[in-house]
């Protein structure tokens, strides 16, 4: 198996602008997982999907984030409008979970390095 | 969920094995212990995770305390490649806290 793909690896975009993140999971996995990394605020959970249902988002951080997951293969976070501060790593993640909110292990992708001027 | 500590940075010399501990004391029965680690600019990388029973692969040893309030994960034959932050985290939400910087040297 590939992993967990990402795209697009890296991104430079300007304030204001919509940025789209896509990842996919590893085949026969049923839970995914967004988290975003910076240098002041470490890795954070934005939202979970489990059997392509959003079951937490309370780690999104306001309503410029919106994050969809349409089928058991593709998923994607959304920022419109863009600002600086978004600026970060942003990592997909899934696991195979055997209950909504059980912890199983993750497999991370390979990360979006977004940069928004 | 519980939450966990870990001391900030730890150093260790090559081929010697590294101790890394980790501190869950409001963690429920039946959540378990799982160690990620990322070398830089990567994603996360799963290790190894426990309940109850220590546990061993082929990268490293789980140790957890019979009251479950902590752990140590053992890296036995610490290499230069090893250098990475180490994360410990208790199963239920994905929380990762600022995890261990460990430092390999020659």
């Amino acid at each position: 198996d590939a992993g967990v793909i990402q795209s697009p690896r890296h991104e430079v975009t300007e304030m204001g602008q919509e940025v789209t993140l896509r990842c996919k999971p590893i085949s026969g996995h049923n839970s995914l997982f967004w988290y975003r990394q910076t240098m002041m605020r470490g890795l954070e959970l934005l939202i979970y999907f489990n059997n392509n249902v959003p079951i937490d988002d309370s780690g999104m951080p306001e309503d410029r984030f919106s994050a969809k997951m349409p089928n058991a293969s593709f998923s994607t976070l959304k920022i419109q409008p863009s600002e600086p501060r978004d600026s970060a790593v942003y990592f997909c993640a899934s696991s195979l979970a055997l209950l909504a909110g059980a912890q199983e292990t993750q497999y991370f992708g390979p990360g979006t390095r977004l940069l928004v001027l | 969920d519980a939450k966990t500590t870990q001391p900030p940075s730890m150093d260790c010399a090559e081929g010697r094995a590294a101790n890394l501990p980790c501190n869950h004391s409001t963690i429920s029965g039946n959540e378990y212990v799982y160690w990620y680690r990322q070398i830089h600019s990567q994603g996360p990388q799963y290790i190894i995770h426990g309940l109850k029973n220590n546990e061993t692969n082929e990268m490293a040893s789980l140790i957890i305390t019979e009251d479950r309030k902590s752990s140590t994960l053992i890296l036995p034959h610490a290499t230069l490649r090893d250098t990475a932050v180490y994360y410990c985290i208790v199963a239920g939400k994905s929380t990762f806290g600022d995890g261990t910087t460990l430092t390999v040297k020659p």
